[in-house]
């Protein structure tokens, strides 16, 4: 049973790029949510899902997109990289009648 | 808006003693409070959830209590041990049934 798996664990990238974080989760969850955490700031959410075709923004969308296709996988995407964007980024689920969130272990993303 | 503080100066503790680590929050009514520990490089792992109707709960060497009246959670971890040695990170569920996190506390236990 892996849980959350995200790819990759670290990613360089230069301003104006773009690519896609990966997520995915075998507990058959129905909601996931994607966060950044930054030194001395909680975990902040960007985008989140409740089910499968089903997804809102959190509290710092701008810049990111999500789609969730189906209920393993929720990838995040960066339209075009800027360098405040550089932060760890964390997926995580959970069930709908369970509170306990399940994390992956995280994408250290630096933009120069 | 809601907000949640955790002391971001790193708690430094005798092996063998009691830790105890705080959390509050304002500007908000949460039904329940999660705590969290995360090791360097990991995401974090839940520990222990405590419901507003709750005044304790306990886990092994772990114990929560919630204060609504005081908007305050706190964390106790005792006969700590190095290992214990983590950030301890809260949580609050928010209307939209997502969780609101705060920055965390690093824990330190010194043999």
């Amino acid at each position: 049973n892996a849980g959350v798996t995200q790819t990759p664990k670290f990613q360089v990238l230069k301003t104006g790029q773009s690519m896609t974080l990966q997520c995915a989760q075998d507990m058959n969850h129905e909601y996931m949510s994607w966060y950044r955490q930054d030194p001395g700031m909680g975990l902040r959410l960007i985008h989140y899902s409740v089910g499968a075709g089903i997804t809102d923004q959190g509290e710092v969308p701008n810049g990111y997109n999500v789609s969730r296709s189906t209920t393993e996988d929720f990838p995040l995407r960066l339209l075009s990289a800027a360098p405040s964007q550089t932060s760890v980024y964390f997926c995580a689920s959970r069930s709908r009648r369970n509170t306990e969130a399940f994390f992956g272990q995280g994408t250290r993303l630096t933009v120069v | 808006s809601q907000k949640i503080e955790q002391n971001s100066e790193a708690l430094n503790i005798q092996e063998g003693k009691t830790a105890t680590l705080t959390c509050n929050y304002t500007n908000y009514s949460p039904a329940y409070l999660q705590w969290y520990r995360q090791d360097p490089g990991r995401g974090p792992v839940f520990l222990l959830l405590i419901r507003e109707n709750e005044k304790e709960k306990r886990k092994e060497r772990l114990k929560v209590t919630f204060d609504t009246t005081l908007k305050q959670s706190l964390f106790h971890i005792t006969a700590s041990q190095p290992a214990d040695s983590a950030t301890y990170l809260c949580a609050l569920k928010d209307s939209n049934y997502q969780l609101i996190w705060g920055a965390g506390t690093k824990l330190i236990i010194k043999p």
